[in-house]
């Protein structure tokens, strides 16, 4: 089936460490997106990529790194400068400009926590 | 930026009554979206609105564009315990691949 693969579920960070999140997708979609989100709050943007090799910083982008090498792929790094790193990270993409009715879909998420 | 009021932020309901949310713009959006999201997981689409004044029905969801193009609501009939969870709206401006602005989601719960 066709869908967006994050990985992992969960993840643990030390202080002072670089983790990585994958996001994969299987739709052909030419756009994707990093969004944050914390307890009882909205989803935050942190990057987006609109065509492979190209990404535009979102909302709260400091901390993080992102790269668009192929089309399916999208991973998200938090980097030791992201100070409050605990969060819900949730991966989603969508077809390329022009194309309506196909809004952006989602992934299950990786819920990363500070040991 | 853009933001997106939504309202109520918590609703407590008994099973088998309607519900009602509703999002507000400062600026104007071409395109209204509503999901929801379970414990743990991604938001799924509900709902999607292209033209203003648009009616949209999914079931026992029916949701509108509003006509100024900065407001959108969610309606919920006959709710069910399967029903609880955080619904968000979402604004975009430009067509598929542009940013979506979200709310910042309304907690359903249902009693049965």
């Amino acid at each position: 089936d066709g869908g967006i693969t994050q990985s992992p579920k969960y993840l643990f960070r030390k202080e002072g460490q670089n983790v990585t999140l994958s996001c994969e997708q299987n739709l052909n979609h030419d756009a994707m997106y990093w969004y944050r989100q914390d307890p009882g709050q909205g989803l935050r943007l942190i990057y987006y990529s609109q065509i492979v090799n190209d990404f535009q910083k979102g909302d709260i982008a400091e901390g993080y790194s992102v790269s668009r090498e192929k089309k399916e792929s999208f991973p998200l790094t938090v980097t030791s400068a992201q100070k409050n790193p605990t969060a819900f990270y949730l991966c989603a993409s969508s077809p390329p400009r022009g194309s309506r009715g196909q809004p952006q879909h989602f992934g299950d998420g990786t819920r990363l926590s500070i040991l | 930026g853009q933001q997106l009021n939504q309202s109520p932020q918590s609703m407590f309901i008994q099973e088998g009554e309607d519900v009602s949310m509703n999002c507000t713009s400062s600026s104007i959006f071409n395109t209204w979206l509503w999901y929801k999201q379970d414990p743990g997981e991604g938001p799924v689409l509900l709902i999607a609105l292209y033209k203003a004044g648009e009616l949209t029905s999914n079931g026992r969801l029916t949701a509108q564009f509003g006509i100024t193009r900065k407001d959108s609501f969610l309606n919920i009939s006959a709710s069910i315990p399967s029903d609880v969870g955080i619904y968000f709206c979402a604004g975009q401006l430009g067509n598929s691949g542009s940013r979506l602005t979200f709310g910042e989601g309304t907690q359903l719960t249902v009693n049965p």
